[in-house]
Parts: structure tokens; C-alpha cells; sequence
């Protein structure tokens, strides 16, 4: 699976949007980029993916630039239970399995 | 369905004891997975199966660590000899086999402290 670079840490106002980048230079043809977050205690939380289209749900948005070298995560509006390492994955999504490779991950702190 | 769990949450222990812990995954999923993770750093890949059959091992499972998954429902972590080293969370992820794109879901996650 390709590597990724994230910040370390960012701060973000309640209210306002994060935008969590992401880059994947070395990213392959049928490799997903894949957001998890994890709160402090907690395990890790699936948020979104996609492929090469940007997608939307109900807790982030995905942009994906069209070479596919890097990606943001978009929280719409952040509150304080938004604080938590981000982390980006990329990797193959076929029948070999799903073991994923986390990097470090960005700590968001969201701050009233 | 409540989602994946684990079991005990928290387990401190002596060094050279044993420890067992527990996963019970999402219940229609076949596969289910086993990470660790220490402080400050990101979740480590264990192993993993497909039903009650063990797939894939990281390099990271020494002989001390054995899994299981008999009848393809919850599995089992069992650490022998327990070392300070192994004082880690030790999550438990289960996920549907996929075709394309499918997200894997987390359990709380045991903690372990070997004293």
C-alpha cells in the first residue's frame, strides 16, 4: 500500500470547516483513499473513502485532486467532539483483505 | 447489533502471566481483524480471518501471541509469557468481504499493562 504524509497537528474553530490534507504521491491505479479518526480511548472510527471521485456523507466530504497525488478531508462544521487523530489511508480494496497500514495521523484540536 | 466488542476493556497483568482477550464482531461479518497499538502511534496490523480461517499474520505476531476464531464468530487473543513490551491497546476490527471499497469497524479496543 502507498504511502502518506499528513501534518502532525491542527487547530481548527468550532464552527468553522477543517480541511485535513493528505498526500499519496506514490498512489496506484486501484489503491482508495480511506479517512478513519480516532478519539482519545476509543478506537478508530471509519469516516469516508473514494476512489477518484470526490463523495460526500453525513460526517465529511472527500476531495480527491484529479491526478490523485493528494486528498482533503472536509469537516463542514467542526465542534469540540471533532478533536481526534485523523488518519488518511490508502490501499487496495479486492478480496486480499482489509489490513490497514496507519501512519501517524493528524491531531485535530477543535477549540471553542 | 451494538457493534464490535471487546472484552475485558482494561486488563493489567504480571510479567510472564497470560492473557486472553475477547472480540465479538459485527455478526454478519466474515472477517475479522486484530491490531496493536502503543502510545502515541498509529494501530499495527496482527492478523486477520476470513471466517474461522486465519488468513494472514504480520511479522509483528511473535510465538508468544496465538489467535483464534473456531466457528467463525468471535475470536480470541491469547498472549503467553506476557512481556512490558506488550502493554499496547489491542483492537479488534471486523468488516464484510468486499468487492470493492468496504470500511472495517473498530471495537473499543483492550488495554493491556504488563507490570
Amino acid at each position: 500500500d502507498a504511502k502518506t504524509t499528513q501534518p502532525t497537528s491542527m487547530d481548527c474553530a468550532e464552527g468553522r470547516a477543517a480541511n485535513l490534507p493528505c498526500n499519496h504521491s506514490t498512489i496506484s491505479g486501484n489503491e482508495y483513499v480511506y479517512w478513519y479518526r480516532q478519539i482519545h480511548s476509543q478506537g478508530p472510527q471509519y469516516i469516508i473513502h473514494g476512489l477518484k471521485n470526490n463523495e460526500t456523507n453525513e460526517m465529511a466530504s472527500l476531495i480527491i485532486t484529479e491526478d490523485r497525488k493528494s486528498s482533503t478531508l472536509i469537516l463542514p462544521h467542526a465542534t469540540l467532539r471533532d478533536t481526534a487523530v485523523y488518519y488518511c489511508i490508502v490501499r487496495v480494496a479486492n478480496n486480499a483483505g482489509n489490513m490497514l497500514t496507519f501512519g501517524g495521523g493528524t491531531r485535530l484540536m477543535v477549540k471553542p | 447489533d451494538t457493534g464490535v466488542s471487546q472484552d475485558p476493556r482494561h486488563k493489567i497483568t504480571k510479567r510472564g502471566q497470560n492473557v486472553t482477550f475477547r472480540c465479538d464482531p459485527i455478526s454478519e461479518h466474515n472477517r475479522l481483524y486484530w491490531y496493536r497499538q502503543t502510545l502515541g502511534q498509529g494501530p499495527e496490523f496482527l492478523t486477520y480471518f476470513q471466517n474461522e480461517a486465519q488468513l494472514e499474520k504480520s511479522r509483528l505476531l511473535s510465538d508468544r501471541f496465538s489467535a483464534e476464531r473456531p466457528k467463525g464468530s468471535f475470536s480470541t487473543l491469547e498472549i503467553q509469557r506476557t512481556e512490558q513490551g506488550d502493554s499496547a491497546m489491542y483492537l479488534c476490527a471486523s468488516s464484510l468481504t468486499e468487492m470493492e471499497g468496504t470500511e472495517a469497524f473498530f471495537g473499543q479496543g483492550t488495554r493491556l499493562t504488563v507490570v
